[in-house]
């Protein structure tokens, strides 16, 4: 079976400039989440979709940043601009309906330049 | 208070020896437990996992939750160079929600 795929692996960008990274679930995994982890934290939570619906996005800033899961499968992520403080990696997990474990792909590391 | 308290180390240990690695929470809806282990520059993968109180043992890993104390732990037993890496507990109100993760924990086995 194959595993969450993530791309570009890095990335890096100006300040203010904008960027988009996208993520492709195992197949049949109906959840998908976005998590943002800076250097030396745990993963935090961007925004889960359920399908092509968004679940939770209460923690995703949403004066720049932005998702989609077009057809409840790939989903991108957008920042746009971007700051200092977006250097992070970004990683995407999915789930199966129901079940507690999540599976993350590789992540994109981001510096913000 | 953070959600999740978890001390980041950096923990050294000798090959061999037996890690102890902790979290504690504050949020008491929390009902499933699970650690994730983190190599450099990978995504995290799931050790092991727990609902509600109770011990649960594969192999060399041991997890352990006191909910009455709001505290978890993953013990491993024997340990091996290729156990270096950060260990990261995670916590859930249900299944298929989002997790609450602590910082981490980087541990390295020295042979």
């Amino acid at each position: 079976e194959a595993g969450v795929a993530q791309s570009p692996r890095y990335k890096i960008i100006e300040k203010r400039q904008s960027v988009a990274f996208w993520c492709n679930p195992i197949s049949g995994h109906a959840t998908l989440y976005w998590y943002q982890q800076i250097l030396g934290q745990g993963p935090k939570l961007l925004i889960q979709f359920q399908n092509n619906g968004v679940v939770d996005d209460s923690q995703l800033p949403k004066d720049r940043f932005s998702a989609e899961r077009l057809k409840g499968v790939d989903s991108t992520l957008k920042i746009q601009p971007a700051k200092l403080e977006d250097s992070a990696v970004y990683l995407c997990a999915s789930t199966q309906a129901s079940l507690y474990e999540q599976y993350f792909g590789p992540g994109t590391r981001l510096t913000v330049t | 208070q953070k959600e999740v308290e978890q001390d980041p180390g950096p923990l050294s240990v000798p090959e061999g020896a037996i890690v102890s690695l902790n979290c504690t929470y504050s949020n008491s809806a929390f009902q499933y437990f699970m650690w994730y282990r983190q190599y450099s520059r990978k995504g995290p993968e799931l050790l092991m996992y727990t609902y509600s109180s109770g011990n649960k043992e594969d192999g060399r890993f041991t997890a352990q939750v006191d909910k009455s104390s709001k505290y978890i732990s993953l013990f491993i037993r024997d340990s091996q160079p290729s156990d270096s890496a950060t260990y990261l507990c995670a916590m859930s109100y249900s299944g298929n929600t989002p997790l609450v993760f602590g910082k981490g924990t980087r541990l390295s086995v020295i042979a």
